[in-house]
């Protein structure tokens, strides 16, 4: 079983939708959790990261993590084409721990 | 800054030919990365340096992976002798001194390897 698993997608939606994007993880030490957005063709770049359980919001991007479920969530509000990319979910033990990346979701956005 | 750096940007080569890739980190980053990614197995850490020390190689697949960082600015990854299941994205990405995982890594373009 892999420590952090990711359905492939590909997810479409049309502009606007609200978009969730979503990982479980099987390690109940993992203690922070991150979302990398990645565009065709280039390197993953950090979007949003959270410690423990709770939400976190920064702007249309809401991340969530349920510890008792081992679920962690990104939501995109009033969802772009310009968001249309690979987003991958990432966790670490702690911040000193290398990073588990699932295998990423693609999402496309519709105009 | 120009960011990380990685070249070749696209390598074919045939099977049991050596590669290396090449990778300059940002300027006052003192930890670098080696990944790879492809589609079956998504993206997994090969290796990292700290200070230019290997710290941690258990990602590395096999003896005929190595890494190297003889100093800050400059890290190779070499495949001796390649294989078609090598086939891959390398990405390199570094952090600032002082910074923790959690903190954004800063990735390169990545090199596109197809061994044939």
């Amino acid at each position: 079983q892999k420590e952090v698993e990711q359905d492939p997608g590909p997810l479409s939606v049309p502009e606007g939708a609200i978009v969730s994007l979503n990982c479980t993880y099987s390690n109940s030490a993992f203690q922070y959790f991150m979302w990398y957005r990645q565009y065709s063709r280039k390197g993953p770049e950090l979007l949003m990261y959270t410690y423990s359980s709770g939400n976190k919001e920064d702007g249309r991007f809401t991340a969530q993590v349920d510890k008792s479920s081992k679920y962690i969530s990104l939501f995109i509000r009033d969802s772009q084409p310009s968001d249309s990319a690979t987003y991958l979910c990432a966790t670490l033990y702690s911040s000193a721990s290398k990073i588990i990346f699932g295998s990423g979701t693609r999402l496309s956005i519709r105009p | 800054d120009a960011g990380v750096i990685q070249s070749p940007r696209h390598e074919v080569t045939e099977m049991g030919q050596e590669v290396t890739l090449r990778c300059k980190p940002i300027s006052g980053h003192n930890s670098l990365f080696w990944y790879r990614q492809t589609m079956m197995r998504g993206l997994e850490l090969l290796i990292y340096f700290n200070n230019n020390v290997p710290i941690d190689d258990s990602g590395m697949p096999e003896d005929r992976f190595s890494a190297k960082m003889p100093n800050a600015s400059f890290s190779t990854l070499k495949i001796q002798p390649s294989e078609p299941r090598d086939s891959a994205v390398y990405f390199c990405a570094s952090i600032p001194t002082g910074r923790g995982f959690t903190d954004t890594q800063y990735f390169g373009p990545g090199t596109r390897l197809t061994v044939l």
